[in-house]
Parts: structure tokens; sequence; C-alpha cells
């Protein structure tokens, strides 16, 4: 078990590019979770994928966010336009269906996002 | 909508003192608990959780959390601190039969000092 990876670690951008991260869930578990943290904030949810459906989108995922989980593997989080203000930690977390075990969240490193 | 209060922001005691930081959730329903650690330099890693049953959870690393529900209440205990436990902590929150999403407070940077 290797854990919850996510790619880049760091990523810096200017000002209306788009960004896109990439995240790969413990390879055992179905759901797959978004989060973003920002300076002095715990995490905040953005949406979760239980296999290759998004099944639940935060209102702070504005139309400029997009996530995929194609073939219920791995996820990628899309940022079109980014602003200023999409400065932060994302956070991929995942976890089996309450179920089959707790449902408890494990969480990857984060990619940090620097929009300039 | 629920939410998370931890009141310490920052918590400063040296080694072997003894550590409770607290929790206060506000949702009225059933929960599941969660108290995370995230260490200098680390991603967030799951301490303790409270699901069911008896209301005081052990966790790794010597800690262990107390669930009182008629206080919406959470709090994280440790008898004795070590350096090592330098980090901040999180508590989160997910309501039971309605949907996953954890919610969690605003963290407490705890700082041991030899």
């Amino acid at each position: 078990d290797t854990g919850v990876s996510q790619d880049p670690r760091h990523k810096i951008t200017k000002r209306g590019q788009n960004v896109t991260f990439r995240c790969d869930p413990i390879s055992e578990h179905n759901r797959l979770y978004w989060y973003r943290q920002t300076l002095g904030q715990g995490p905040e949810f953005l949406t979760y994928f239980q296999n290759e459906a998004q099944l639940e989108k935060s209102r702070l995922l504005s139309d400029r966010f997009s996530a995929e989980r194609p073939k219920g593997s791995f996820s990628t989080l899309e940022i079109q336009r980014t602003e200023q203000g999409d400065s932060a930690m994302y956070l991929c977390a995942s976890s089996f269906r309450s179920w089959q075990g707790k449902g408890e969240q494990y969480f990857g490193p984060g990619t940090r996002l620097t929009v300039t | 909508a629920q939410s998370v209060s931890q009141h310490n922001h920052h918590v400063i005691l040296s080694e072997a003192a003894s550590l409770e930081l607290g929790c206060n959730y506000s949702y009225g329903g059933t929960v599941n608990l969660f108290w995370y650690v995230q260490y200098p330099g680390q991603h967030l890693q799951l301490l303790l959780k409270y699901f069911s049953g008896d209301p005081l959870v052990k966790g790794i690393k010597g800690f262990e959390a107390e669930f009182i529900k008629s206080k919406f209440s959470f709090n994280l205990r440790k008898p004795s601190v070590q350096w090592s436990d330098t980090a901040e902590y999180f508590c989160a929150v997910k309501r039971t039969g309605g949907g996953n999403k954890l919610t969690f407070g605003t963290g407490t940077q705890l700082k041991v000092e030899l």
C-alpha cells in the first residue's frame, strides 16, 4: 500500500492560465475526495467520487473547476482561468465505502498552487 | 450547515505536560468524529476516530478522545506530551447518512518545548 499520491506537489502559474492536478488513490478504495486548504484554515470539501460517478459537489466548486475520475481509479482536478484567490493547497483523499469498512479518509500530500 | 470549532489555535507546552485540545461541532444528528494530525512537512494522518460504541476512543501514539454527545464535543487528550508531538491537529466531523464530506475545524498548532 503506497498511500494516496498527488502530482505535482507544487505548481506556480500566472493568473488566467489553466492548471490540472492528478490524484492516485489507495488502490482498493472506491471513493475519492478533493479538498482545498488555505493558510490558517482546515481543509474544505470540494467534491467526491464513488468509482467514476461524481456524487457531490460543494458550492466552493465554481464553474472554473472541473473534476473527473474516468475509469474509477485516478482523478484529475482542473482549474480554468486561474485567479489569485485559487492559491491554496489542494488535497486528495480516498476511502472505502462505509459498508466495506468504516469509511475513514486517507489523505495525500497535496498540491500547492500559487497563482501570480 | 454543520460547523466545527477548535478554540485553541496555538498551544505551547513543555515536555511531559498533559494535553487537552477542544473540539465542538454544531450538527445535532448522528456523526462520525475524527482527529487528524499534520506533522511538519508531512501530510494529514488519521490520529483516531469515533463511529459508535464506547465514547472514549484510543488512537495512535498515546492519544485518546472522548465523545460527549450532550456537549457536542470530542476533545483530544494525551497525559504526557513529547517534543515529537509538535504538529497541527485538526478535528473533523462527518454526518452519517447524509453525504460523505468531512467538515474540519481550523486546527490547533501545538508546540512542545524541551
